[in-house]
């Protein structure tokens, strides 16, 4: 079945420009996460959604950065005025919420992102 | 979360079982343990979890000690595509105000040789 799809899968921009990357998580699954890799780091949480409730914003390192999830789908992240300290992997997760208990994530292949 | 401690590397010969130690001696009651594995330019990709009890699925086994402290995860029949790094991740099974959001350590890179 469908995986998580992000796209693009690669990005190149200048330095001050915005960038908006997607994600489309795995149908029916209401949680979905962003993270982002830098290189040789390990995996850093930026933001969450789950269904209609307020998205848990703790992770996103300043105000340049947004998230939004429309219809309760897919997810938009937006870096504003990129800086070349913002070059990473951004990997986008979904899973299902049974009850209260949380499902495993499952990651799309991300978005490389470089900022020249 | 608990916090997880792995060897940083392992090397195993195809064919045959790895096995990948995983220690988390802080764990509490209402934190499961989860398994990762990232190859080369793709996203994590979710292997097996589990509480307390050994758990086996398609890809792997879990096997937990029984005061929770420590974990192996087991590949039993190594192939040279298993080759990738390896989370271990302690995360509490619901509520709380993590979320479930998943913090990954630096993992154990698994090289398997022919």
């Amino acid at each position: 079945g469908a995986g998580v799809s992000q796209s693009p899968s690669n990005k190149v921009t200048e330095k001050g420009k915005d960038v908006e990357l997607r994600c489309d998580p795995i149908s029916g699954h209401t949680a979905l996460y962003w993270y982002r890799q830098s290189l040789g780091q390990g995996l850093e949480f930026l933001i969450y959604f789950q269904g209609n409730s307020a998205p848990d914003k703790s992770g996103l390192p300043s105000d340049r950065f947004s998230a939004e999830r429309t219809g309760g789908s897919v997810s938009t992240l937006t870096i504003q005025r990129t800086q070349q300290e913002d070059s990473a992997v951004y990997l986008c997760a979904s899973s299902s919420r049974g009850g209260r208990y949380y499902q495993p994530q499952h990651f799309g292949d991300g978005t490389r992102l470089s900022i020249l | 979360d608990a916090k997880t401690t792995q060897p940083p590397s392992m090397d195993c010969a195809e064919g045959r079982a790895a096995n990948l130690p995983c220690n988390h001696s802080t764990i509490s009651g209402n934190e499961y343990v989860y398994w990762y594995r990232q190859i080369h330019s793709q996203g994590p990709q979710y292997i097996i979890h589990g509480l307390k009890n050994n758990e086996t699925n398609e890809m792997a086994s879990l096997i937990i000690t029984e005061d929770r402290k420590s974990s192996t995860l087991i590949l039993p029949h190594a192939t040279l595509r298993d080759t990738a790094v390896y989370y271990c991740i302690v995360r509490a099974y619901a509520g709380g105000t993590s979320y479930g959001k998943l913090t990954f350590g630096q993992g154990t890179i698994l090289t398997v040789h022919p």
